[in-house]
């Protein structure tokens, strides 16, 4: 089993759709959470860190459910820039607590 | 602020040569990484400093070796390319080793 595993989509959704992604992790000691996103041949940004409260961010709110081990990224109100291919990052309790990577979600976001 | 630079953007190599791949930063983090992104891998880090003067194997370090020159910058090197490091290389640091990471637009490197 991937450490973090992502459905890798694509998810084709309408302009104004509401979309969630799942990400799941292995490691029940895993500490920190993020979201990033990456647009086609770009560096990987920051979206936004998890936390175990979930938070919100304009029209996107993460969700943390440690007992089933996945987060979650639901993104309202989808605009065309939305388009890109979000990564799920986790830090676990691994030698030297590394960032580990899902493999990403793609969306696409048509008008 | 630019942020994380990496020079160079391209490259292009033949198996066998070597090359450095350079990344600097300028918002005064104290940890850097190395990672390369393959189709269908995910990013994989190669290999990380978590301070000025430390540098450490990550889970991909085999045909590597890095450098971190001063606490902006942090190089990577290829001694004797092959192929199966044509890859995308992007660099990333953070303020501290624990924090949210800033990445690079980094090198695309294909080897022949």
């Amino acid at each position: 089993r991937k450490e973090v595993e992502q459905d890798p989509g694509p998810f084709n959704v309408p302009e104004g759709a509401t979309v969630a992604f799942n990400c799941t992790y292995s490691n029940s000691a895993s500490q920190s959470f993020f979201w990033y996103r990456q647009d086609c041949r770009k560096e990987p940004k920051l979206l936004m860190s998890v936390y175990s409260s979930g938070n919100e961010d304009g029209r996107f709110t993460a969700q943390l459910n440690r007992a089933s081990q996945y987060i979650s990224l639901l993104i309202r109100d989808s605009k065309l820039s939305d388009s890109a291919t979000y990564l799920c990052v986790v830090r676990g309790d691994n030698a030297g607590n590394m960032l580990t990577f899902g493999g990403g979600t793609r969306l696409m976001v048509k008008p | 602020n630019a942020g994380v630079t990496q020079t160079p953007k391209f490259q292009v190599l033949k198996t066998g040569q070597s090359m450095t791949l350079q990344c600097a930063q300028d918002m005064n983090h104290n940890s850097m990484y190395w990672y390369r992104q393959d189709p269908g891998m995910g990013l994989r880090l190669i290999y990380y400093s978590a301070s000025e003067g430390t540098t450490d194997k990550g889970e991909v370090p085999n045909g590597y070796n890095v450098s971190r020159l001063n606490k902006r910058e942090f190089s990577l090197r290829l001694e004797s390319a092959a192929p199966s490091q044509t890859s995308v290389y992007f660099c990333a640091s953070s303020a501290d080793f624990y924090r949210e990471q800033y990445f690079g637009p980094g090198t695309r490197l294909t080897v022949t």
